[in-house]
């Protein structure tokens, strides 16, 4: 168990719809980091938060926008969502966020109907 | 040329097998390595990290980083069935902020 939780496990939706993946990262962890997963694409880094600002921004799509709260939880929201956004969603978190290593949560798996 | 590369695999070994998982990467600004394992659909968890070249012992694991020919390598000694999983290197810059670049990893079958 890393003390990274996420919230649901799985999610199975529908085309246009939204939803939010909640993320709560390591006690003491001031940093997280939201991933996307699919068969053929593998470990796609999406973005990051530190202590409530975004740091770094991956691959990141414009239907989709995330958050860091001020007791440090982070919500990932995808919205107008299509078949292709299937995927497993999962969030690490680091003590600071320069080269410090990153814990994975157990993820969110995505079903697009 | 992908930033990161892996050879997929299947890489089929028996118990007790020496097993040698490999990565090329393309950014010479990488500065730290690290191999995380990730068992069919769980979240990677991390199992060695590097931050300069030559070769660093866990246990059964060995990591060996070769910055000038940008050549990762991570070695498995007496394989067992539990490590049967997928084996992800990911390189990484520090900057002040951490963004790792995975590679798609390399899935091992470790046969009892």
């Amino acid at each position: 168990d890393s003390g990274v939780t996420q919230t649901p496990k799985h999610l199975i939706t529908a085309t246009g719809q939204r939803v939010t993946l909640r993320c709560s990262p390591r006690s003491g962890d001031l940093s997280v980091y939201w991933y996307q997963q699919s068969l053929d694409q593998g470990l796609q880094f999406l973005i990051q938060y530190y202590n409530g600002e975004e740091r770094a921004k991956g691959n990141i799509l414009e239907r989709f926008s995330a958050q860091q709260f001020p007791d440090l939880h982070s919500e990932l929201n995808l919205s107008s969502l299509e078949l292709g956004d299937s995927a497993l969603y999962f969030c690490a978190s680091s003590v600071l966020g320069g080269g410090d290593t990153q814990y994975f949560g157990p993820g969110t798996r995505l079903t697009v109907l | 040329q992908k930033e990161v590369e892996q050879d997929p695999g299947p890489l089929s070994v028996p118990e007790g097998a020496i097993v040698s998982l490999n990565c090329t990467y393309s950014n010479s600004a990488f500065q730290y390595f690290m191999w995380y394992r990730q068992y069919s659909r769980k979240g990677p968890e991390l199992l060695m990290y590097t931050y300069s070249s030559g070769n660093k012992e866990d246990g059964r694991f060995t990591a060996q980083v070769d910055k000038s020919s940008k050549y990762i390598s991570l070695f498995i000694r007496d394989s067992q069935p539990s490590d049967s999983a997928t084996y992800l290197c990911a390189p990484g810059v520090d900057s002040g902020y951490s963004t790792l670049t995975f590679g798609k990893g390399t899935m091992l079958l470790v046969s009892p």
